[in-house]
């Protein structure tokens, strides 16, 4: 059974870092396309970040370009996305996501909450 | 970068009536990158269709895709009491690769 089980979420200064981690379970994150994608509370979805299978391409939302990395540790099977120089508007519930077929996302996480605020 | 308006916002309807949710792309798109989704309230979201008219594993027969070009129908036939969510159609493309409309509440009526 797929799992994306994702952690670090909290309340951050604004300016401030977190790392978000998604640990992967019933396949392997070398053999699939993983996302990020945050939905504000009661709003829409909107993917930030994604990272190819074999590690080669990284791709950033114009609005986390130069503050978010994303980045993967094959040997625990995990995803990660360090977000850096946190503003007011990154505030979301953050969800690590497996690419499908045709570009579909065909398993998510459960999500983790990011809250910047002083 | 290609935009994806949903209509309408809110379909209110009862249990046991057909849903017809659109998905319009502000330029020609290939449906096989066309995908939607069904989320409940606290949850994740959940792949239902993908290329624009398969359903994905676990996904009812009573929802249908359609369309092609800048028009694309989500179709829910009898609505059943666990179809009452927030809908949302998904295009992976260039730039972005993954866009998103902005989503169909249904609910009940």
């Amino acid at each position: 059974e797929v799992q994306l089980v994702e952690s670090g979420g909290g309340l951050v200064q604004p300016g401030g870092s977190l790392r978000l981690s998604c640990a992967a379970s019933g396949f392997t994150l070398t053999t699939y396309w993983m996302l990020w994608v945050r939905q504000v509370p009661g709003k829409g979805l909107v993917w930030v970040s994604c990272l190819k299978s074999d590690g080669t391409t990284t791709m950033f939302a114009d609005s986390v370009k130069g503050r978010f990395t994303i980045s993967r540790d094959n040997a625990q099977n995990t995803l990660y996305l360090q977000m850096n120089s946190l503003r007011a508007e990154d505030t979301a519930v953050y969800y690590c996501a497996r690419g499908g077929f045709y570009g579909s996302i065909d398993n998510w996480g459960q999500g983790t909450l990011v809250t910047v605020s002083s | 970068e290609i935009v994806l308006t949903q209509s309408p916002g809110t379909l209110s309807l009862s249990p046991g009536e057909r849903a017809s949710l659109s998905c319009t792309a502000s330029q020609r798109v290939s449906g096989t990158f066309l995908a939607w989704y069904q989320q409940q309230p606290g949850q994740a979201p959940r792949l239902l269709i993908y290329g624009a008219s398969s359903r994905a594993t676990g996904t009812p027969d009573r929802f249908s895709g359609s369309g092609s070009g800048t028009d694309f129908t989500l179709t829910i036939n009898r609505l059943e009491p666990e179809d009452f969510a927030v809908y949302y159609c998904q295009l992976y493309g260039d730039s972005p690769p993954w866009t998103f409309g902005q989503g169909t509440k249904v609910e009940i009526k």
